[in-house]
């Protein structure tokens, strides 16, 4: 258990719907970041927060958007959704010591849009 | 931007038999991070690595910071079926402030008993 929790761990929605999937990171980790999966694929980068501000953009759609609230927690919304946007959506937060940075991952939320 | 590149994408060997993979880059990379991944589950941190040259074992696991700062090894040994799943390296550019983790395309492990 990586201490990051994800929920939900599954949904299956209808194209044109939104959805929201949510991430705790883990106690203490300030940075959450979310990731993409398609089937078969690598992780794709979207979004970082750290401590409730955006802090870096990867390939995230405009469609897509995300917050941190100030319990840490974070969301990341998905509108208009379109059948190529089923994927695994992975939440993970950082520690940062003097060494370096690590990330932990979440279990992750499977999406299924029909 | 940067790029990961792992190899081999996939390999076959029998229970027992010892696993090398790799992870290049074309740039400088301050944190070598490796992640095991199970089907329909979250990558999981094997290990973690942040000195050119540092080697880091954990259990069978070992996996080394190359010393050019371009690259990153990690070697299974004796094999085990629960070995199965794809292996991830991710890297931190450098300098990396403001840098966000870059992850390979997986070496997918099977092993036969």
């Amino acid at each position: 258990d990586s201490g990051v929790t994800q929920t939900p761990k599954h949904l299956i929605t209808a194209t044109g719907q939104r959805v929201t999937l949510r991430c705790s990171p883990r106690s203490g980790d300030l940075s959450v970041y979310w990731y993409q999966q398609s089937l078969d694929q690598g992780l794709q980068f979207l979004i970082q927060y750290y401590n409730g501000e955006e802090r870096a953009k990867g390939n995230i759609l405009e469609r897509f958007s995300a917050q941190q609230f100030p319990d840490l927690h974070s969301e990341l919304n998905l509108s208009s959704l379109e059948l190529g946007d089923s994927a695994l959506y992975f939440c993970a937060s950082s520690v940062a010591s003097r060494a370096g940075e690590t990330q932990y991952f979440g279990p992750g939320t499977r999406l299924l849009v029909l | 931007g940067q790029q990961l590149n792992q190899s081999p994408q996939s390999m076959f060997i029998q229970e027992g038999e010892d696993v090398s993979m790799n992870c290049t880059s074309s740039s400088i990379f301050n944190t070598w991070l490796w992640y095991k991944q199970d089907p329909g589950e979250g990558p999981v941190l094997l290990i973690a690595l942040y000195k050119a040259g540092e080697l880091t074992s954990n259990g069978r696991l070992t996996a080394q910071f190359g010393i050019t700062r371009k690259d990153s090894f990690l070697n299974i040994s004796a094999s085990i079926p629960s070995d199965v799943g794809i292996y991830f390296c991710a890297g931190q550019p450098y300098p990396n402030y403001g840098q966000n983790f870059v992850f390979g395309p997986g070496t997918r492990l099977s092993v036969l008993p």
